[in-house]
C-alpha cells in the first residue's frame, strides 16, 4: 500500500536554529514528490516538486531534497514567520489519476 | 488576481440538511479538485474533474456529490449521507489534466455540524 510518513508530528525551534523536517515514503513508483506550507485556517500554499533522486530545490531559507526512500526539508536559520505545517505529497505511478497522498504534516513552531 | 475562491468560509448545519460549498477559478485550469482536512490526518480526495461535465470519485466520496457545468465553478454538495461531515474542505485546482502538476489550492470552508 503506497504510504507516506512525516516527522516529527511538530517541532518548536529558537529563531536561528537550522533543522529539517522528515518525508518517507512507500510507492510504487514515484512520479512527483511535493512539499506545501499551509498556515492556520488557510489553503496549502506550494513550495517545491521533486521529480528524482538526488535532486534538490532552495527556495530562501528552505531547501528540499530527496532520495529513493524519502525527502528532507531543510530550515537554514529560520524566522518566526517561517512556522507554519509543512506538507509532504507522493504522486504514484499506476496511482488513481491526480490522487496524490498526503502525508499528516510537521507542525513547525520558531520562537524568537 | 488569479486564483480560487471558496465561500463561505464558516459554514454550519443541523444534522439532515444538504449544503453546498462554492469553489470558483479564474485560472483558467482545466482539473479540479475536493479534500478534505481532518485533525492528525493527511488531506483526503472526496471528488475530482478532469474536464467539464466528468467527474470521479476519490477515495472518500460516500454521502458527497459534485458537479462541473463550467470550467470555472466546482461546487461541492455534503449530504445528510455524510455522517461525520465536521472538517475543513479544500478546494484546488490544476493547469492541465495529468495529476502531476502543482495545486493551487483555495483558503477552505469549514463546515460544523450543530
Amino acid at each position: 500500500e503506497d504510504q507516506v510518513t512525516q516527522s516529527p508530528e511538530a517541532l518548536r525551534l529558537q529563531e536561528g536554529e537550522s533543522s529539517s523536517l522528515n518525508c518517507s515514503y512507500t510507492v510504487s513508483g514515484l512520479r512527483g514528490l511535493f512539499w506545501y506550507r499551509q498556515d492556520p485556517g488557510k489553503g496549502p500554499e506550494f513550495l517545491f516538486t521533486l521529480y528524482s533522486a538526488g535532486e534538490e530545490k532552495e527556495k530562501e531559507r528552505l531547501k528540499a531534497t530527496l532520495t529513493k526512500k524519502e525527502s528532507f526539508l531543510h530550515i537554514t536559520a529560520p524566522k518566526p514567520e517561517d512556522s507554519a505545517t509543512y506538507l509532504c505529497a507522493v504522486l504514484a505511478y499506476g496511482g488513481s489519476q491526480g490522487n496524490l497522498i498526503f502525508g499528516k504534516g510537521t507542525k513547525l513552531s520558531v520562537k524568537p | 488576481d488569479g486564483g480560487i475562491t471558496q465561500s463561505p468560509k464558516y459554514l454550519f448545519r443541523k444534522e439532515g440538511q444538504n449544503v453546498t460549498l462554492s469553489c470558483e477559478q479564474n485560472l483558467n485550469h482545466d482539473a479540479m479538485y475536493w479534500y478534505r482536512q481532518d485533525p492528525g490526518q493527511g488531506l483526503r480526495l472526496i471528488y475530482y474533474s478532469q474536464i467539464v461535465n466528468d467527474f470521479q470519485k476519490g477515495d472518500i466520496a460516500e454521502g458527497y456529490s459534485v458537479s462541473r457545468e463550467k470550467k470555472e465553478s466546482f461546487p461541492l454538495t455534503v449530504t445528510s449521507a455524510q455522517k461525520n461531515p465536521t472538517a475543513f474542505y479544500l478546494c484546488a485546482s490544476e493547469l492541465g489534466r495529468s495529476g502531476a502538476n502543482v495545486l493551487t489550492f483555495g483558503a477552505g470552508s469549514r463546515l460544523t455540524v450543530l
